[in-house]
């Protein structure tokens, strides 16, 4: 079974500054996605951005990007120039096959002005 | 189009009764998803619809729990003899068949059980 765990359940970081949000997976699987979603306070879920499993190259969406350590099986997710605008719960998620997508528990991310 | 859509947003009910959610997704999608969420935890995968097939049921969806996609367009969820355990957020998203990995999720249905 897949698993994915974040072990951060809250997180704080200074407007303007760098925070990176970790999340680690397990599978035996060789092809798969990674997604960072981001769920704001009442709001609903967003994708972030996601990661092929077989590509190397760490996926980039503007001010996020993440280090995807296929080995390491670790999918970390850096938010640079933290605007207050990101302060919400980030899901790590995992998915294989057509339906099969697994979250994390989420990290709290709070941006303090 | 504006996205997913659910309805109602918020549901409180007495133990014991049914609630139906109903799920509208984005109009070329043909496929559709329910999760469930509780407080403190990510989605958890309920069931899923490939047009008006349904392909997968999890094992958290007991059979007092049953989802429908009739014409393959928007989709019901029901719960009979709610208890309170299943106080929680219930999440639609859905995908078309090429970008399956991309979903779009709705707002949410918060079903509190008294």
């Amino acid at each position: 079974a897949q698993t994915v765990t974040q072990s951060q359940p809250e997180m704080s970081v200074q407007e303007a500054e760098t925070v990176t949000l970790s999340c680690t997976y397990d599978t035996s699987e060789n092809n798969y996605y990674l997604f960072w979603y981001k769920q704001p306070p009442s709001r609903q879920m967003i994708l972030v951005i996601r990661q092929e499993a077989y590509k190397q190259q760490n996926a980039t969406e503007n001010r996020f990007s993440v280090n995807f350590q296929k080995a390491a099986k670790s999918f970390s997710l850096k938010i640079s120039d933290s605007q207050l605008g990101d302060t919400a719960m980030y899901f790590c998620a995992f998915m294989r096959g057509d339906n099969d997508m697994r979250f994390g528990a989420g990290t709290r991310l709070t941006v303090k002005p | 189009d504006t996205g997913v859509s659910q309805d109602p947003r918020h549901k409180i009910t007495k133990r014991g009764q049914n609630v139906t959610f109903r799920c509208d997704p984005i109009s070329e999608h043909n496929r559709l998803y329910w999760y469930r969420q509780t407080l403190g935890q990510g989605p958890e995968f309920l069931t899923y619809f490939q047009n008006e097939a349904q392909l997968e049921k999890s094992r958290l969806l007991s059979d007092r729990f049953s989802a429908e996609r009739p014409k393959g367009s928007f989709s019901t969820l029901e719960i009979q003899r709610t208890e309170q355990g299943d106080s929680a957020m219930y999440l639609c998203a859905s995908s078309s068949g090429e970008g399956r990995e991309l979903r779009d999720f709705g707002p949410g249905t918060r079903l509190t059980v008294l």
